[in-house]
């Protein structure tokens, strides 16, 4: 299976500030790749699909780039409805697999 | 407004099945998929499987090969997934969603499944 790691596991900000966070393929998984945001006790949310496009409704600071490897979450100007935990997830094998997730708390 | 609404809350005992529903509001799946995937208490999210409605082919995670079935009722537009021999674990709220271009863009609002003798 291909392995996803996010990094940092945690990240501690305030509102306002620029947040990137990154997640490495354990092999190339072209342009398959997603981000979600989590809340607790709530459904996952999809933010980007296919590496850098934004899923309809969701905020214009959320951006998403990279290919193969290699790809970051951007969230420009920090709101307080951002804290949350952040997945990326692959599809570009036949069995999908998550990042371990990166927790974005307030600083 | 599309919703998947899942079937309520489930307690087992070890060596138990459970199969949790997930209904559409409309036939959202059509030409798409429905997604499983699960999370344990304080732990990340886990791809379980993968069925397509187009064809319904079905790939499962390698972990949960033969002891997970995905399938779907189209006139009822709901789906379900069955776990068999059930450990404790395996306790975990479990979600279904639109799977679409290798993303998933609906979810359902979870299901817990607890296992406990």
């Amino acid at each position: 299976d291909i392995q996803m790691t996010q990094s940092p596991s945690t990240l501690s900000a305030s509102v306002g500030d620029r947040v990137t966070i990154t997640c490495r393929a354990s092999q190339s998984v072209g342009m398959f790749l997603a981000w979600y945001q989590q809340k607790p006790g709530k459904a996952p949310k999809l933010l980007i699909f296919q590496a850098s496009n934004l899923e309809s409704g969701v905020p214009s600071r959320f951006s998403g780039s990279g290919s193969g490897t290699e790809f970051t979450l951007t969230i420009n100007s920090l709101q307080p409805d951002d804290f949350a935990t952040y997945y990326c997830q692959q599809s570009n094998s036949y069995s999908w697999t998550f990042g371990q997730g990166t927790k974005v708390e307030i600083k | 407004q599309v919703q998947l609404v899942q079937s309520g809350a489930e307690v087992k005992k070890p060596g138990a099945s459970v199969k949790v529903s997930c209904k559409a509001s409309s036939n959202i799946f059509m030409s798409y998929g429905v997604a499983w995937v699960r999370q344990a208490p304080e732990q990340g999210l886990e791809w379980m499987g993968w069925l397509s409605d187009y064809n319904g082919k079905t790939n499962y995670a390698q972990k949960f090969q033969g002891r997970v079935t995905m399938t779907t009722d189209k006139s009822t537009n709901t789906a379900y997934m069955e776990v068999r021999s059930l450990k404790s674990d395996d306790t975990a709220v479990y979600y279904c969603g639109r799977g679409r271009v290798g993303a998933i863009d609906y979810w359902g609002q979870g299901t817990l499944v607890a296992v406990s003798s």
